[in-house]
């Protein structure tokens, strides 16, 4: 299996600060017809997963655009360029381009 | 606008069974691959199981192969997942989510314990 490594695992961050996530794969996550089948997901306390990003880098309906993703090949970021409080929660990042689908552990983001 | 509704989970022994549901409104639910995702209290999310449309096509992990099944009722928009053969590491919400994960339910508890 594909194995999604994300760090850091835990990411205090001031309000109104920049934050980053990384998310590397075991193996490229280019697929044969060309798309890179990256998915970002963001749960909140108590609350199921939301889907942020696909693609790699294209933002979901109603995901404000503090939210960014970027990347390739097996390096990839999600970005948050000012954190607010209704960001608290732990972000997954998760491949679909092999087989079975795998998540990351999940990172953590708290105010600090 | 789409909802997935689970249900079904609860407190069962080890070696038991239970049978999960998932309500389905919103969409032509019959023209999309489902998935069945986990996340055990405290954990991360692990992948499941999937079905496409017509329900003709199944796929799961390894870990739950032989032990869980898949399924549909179209005219219900319903998915099914039956657990069969429980164990403790099978403890987890179990969620049910779109195709492209876009929409997912708000989970239902499965409490494998003697």
């Amino acid at each position: 299996d594909v194995v999604m490594t994300q760090s850091p695992l835990s990411l205090p961050v001031t309000l109104g600060q920049p934050a980053s996530i990384s998310c590397r794969s075991s193996q490229s996550l280019v697929y044969s017809d060309s798309n890179t089948y990256l998915t970002w997901f963001q749960q909140r306390p108590g609350q199921s997963p939301r889907r942020l990003i696909y693609k790699i880098s294209n933002r979901d309906s109603g995901v404000p655009d503090r939210f960014s993703g970027s990347g390739s090949g097996t390096d990839f970021t999600l970005k948050i360029s000012r954190v607010e409080a209704e960001d608290v929660g732990v972000y997954y990042c998760m491949q679909g381009t092999h087989w079975p689908p795998t998540f990351g552990q999940g990172t953590k983001v708290e105010i600090k | 606008e789409v909802q997935l509704v689970e249900s079904g989970g609860g407190l069962v022994q080890p070696g038991g069974s239970l049978g999960l549901s998932c309500a389905a409104a919103g969409f032509t639910f019959s023209n999309f691959w489902m998935h069945w995702v986990r996340q055990a209290p405290g954990k991360g999310l692990v992948w499941v199981s999937r079905i496409n449309g017509d329900g003709t096509i199944t796929n799961y992990a390894e870990s739950v192969k032989g032990r869980f099944t898949i399924s549909r009722d179209n005219a219900k928009n319903t998915l099914y997942l039956q657990l069969n053969s429980l164990e403790a590491d099978d403890t987890a919400v179990y969620y049910c989510a779109c195709e492209s994960y876009d929409f997912w339910g708000r989970g239902t508890l499965v409490t494998v314990s003697s």
